[in-house]
């Protein structure tokens, strides 16, 4: 079956790098997501990467796909303050569909 | 610009009492779901409405109603509520089918005694 795993915690120093990591089991993923959530507020989209894809940078997040281990990481640099919050990896099964299945969500805390 | 908007923002319940959540999008999207997110489980898609006039149940129907009222708003019901649906219900639109990207409203936080 379709299944997303995250682990639940993380919690980095300011400045240092953050890594996040998933993994999906569903090797007919078309797009990985990954969404953040801030206390009290709904997900938004961060970045996301097309399944032919190996990495996608943009600005300070770095996507790395391996598709041979169904292995989703979201690498921020120079972590602040401000990225605590909860990182979601999705996938979407097929396109144009309803079907995206979400992960459980990895809690990032930085420490000042 | 106000996106995805979801009323209430808390809500408490009796067992049995019944209750409607509303959602309302301004970006002219197609597509409207509804999730729910419970501690550890990540989010789960309770129903879905592909465009107005269309809906289908997602993976956790069970005990929930929905109604696509029109192309902006997409409701959520819960005629009987039980304390298994104590939750945070978030609604999210998507543009069309062509665009993966989902909208999220800020969330409902429902807690049934």
């Amino acid at each position: 079956g379709e299944d997303v795993e995250q682990s639940l915690f993380l919690s980095v120093r300011e400045g240092d790098s953050s890594v996040i990591n998933c993994t999906y089991t569903d090797s007919s993923s078309t797009y990985l997501y990954w969404y953040k959530q801030e206390p009290g507020a709904g997900l938004q989209l961060l970045t996301y990467i097309f399944s032919n894809m190996d990495m996608k940078q943009d600005q300070r997040l770095t996507v790395l796909l391996n598709k041979k281990d169904k292995h989703l990481s979201l690498r921020i640099a120079d972590t602040q303050t401000g990225d605590s919050a909860i990182y979601f990896c999705a996938e979407s099964i097929r396109p144009g569909t309803y079907k995206y299945i979400f992960g459980t969500g990895t809690r990032l805390k930085v420490l000042a | 610009n106000a996106g995805v908007t979801q009323t209430p923002k808390f809500q408490v319940l009796k067992t049995g009492q019944s209750m409607t959540l509303q959602c309302a999008q301004d970006m002219n999207h197609n597509s409207m779901y509804w999730y729910r997110q419970d501690p550890g489980m990540g989010l789960r898609l309770i129903y879905y409405s592909a465009s107005e006039g269309t809906t289908d149940k997602g993976e956790v129907p069970n005990g929930y109603n929905v109604s696509r009222l029109n192309k902006r708003e997409f409701s959520l019901r819960l005629e009987s509520a039980a304390p298994s649906q104590t939750s945070v219900y978030f609604c999210a639109s998507r543009p069309d089918a062509t665009n993966e990207k989902l909208f999220f409203g800020s969330g409902t936080q429902l807690s049934v005694l």
